[in-house]
């Protein structure tokens, strides 16, 4: 049982550039989302699933694309990198859709855009 | 609308003292959930206790007790007899049952550092 896991640990994109950054879990959880960690700021919720074919957005979705073909994955896209999405990104699931049991997070990711 | 406010930002102390982290939420939400995460050095984020709003008893494990009052809506974390492995950031955070349910609000967090 790995939990939530995510690659890659690290990347240094330029602006302009794109990428996908993997979440995975294998606890069968219905809810999956991602956050974002910046100095000062907690973590914000970029945005989230309840279930295969189900996103929507969180508190900061923009610049960010997610799909749901799975229950196990749910990866977040960034179609044209700015120094902005500079930051740690977290994925996490949790079994209900509800909000009353804890989320698991992954490792994180640390992105770069120069 | 969900906030969660963690107040101190830093706390540095030395190693076998108490130190308490604050933690004062506001929701219009009678049903919801309180967490507390734990951030060490390495990055992951550990979940350390959950706690509804039906629940107010306070909770201990081992040296960490909670101290949950909707009174004052606080959700306290205390760490008793404090270790250098304790050093952190911790997050509290609020998540809603209901319409904001998909929302896990986090505080800021607050840096602990423990000296030997």
């Amino acid at each position: 049982n790995a939990g939530v896991t995510q690659t890659p640990k690290f990347q240094v994109l330029k602006t302009g550039q794109s990428m996908t950054l993997q979440c995975a879990q294998d606890m069968n959880h219905e809810y999956m989302s991602w956050y974002r960690q910046d100095p000062g700021m907690g973590l914000r919720l970029i945005h989230y699933s309840v279930g295969a074919g189900i996103t929507d957005q969180g508190e900061v979705p923009n610049g960010y694309n997610v799909s749901r073909s799975t229950t196990e994955d749910f990866p977040l896209r960034l179609l044209s990198a700015a120094p902005s999405q500079t930051s740690v990104y977290f994925c996490a699931s949790r079994r209900d859709p509800v909000g009353s049991y804890e989320q698991y997070f992954g490792p994180g990711t640390r992105l770069t855009v120069t | 609308a969900q906030k969660v406010t963690q107040a101190q930002t830093e706390i540095s102390v030395v190693e076998k003292e108490d130190v308490t982290l604050d933690c004062v939420y506001e929701t219009r939400d009678t049903t919801y959930y309180l967490f507390w995460y734990k951030q060490p050095p390495s990055g992951e984020l550990v979940f350390l206790i959950r706690r509804n709003s039906f629940d107010e008893q306070n909770e201990i494990s081992g040296r960490y007790s909670w101290n949950f009052q909707k009174s004052t809506s606080s959700f306290n974390f205390t760490i008793t007899a404090s270790q250098v492995v304790d050093s952190a950031v911790y997050f509290c955070a609020l998540s809603e049952v209901g319409g904001g349910a998909q929302k896990l609000v986090f505080g800021q967090g607050t840096r602990l550092t423990i000296n030997p």
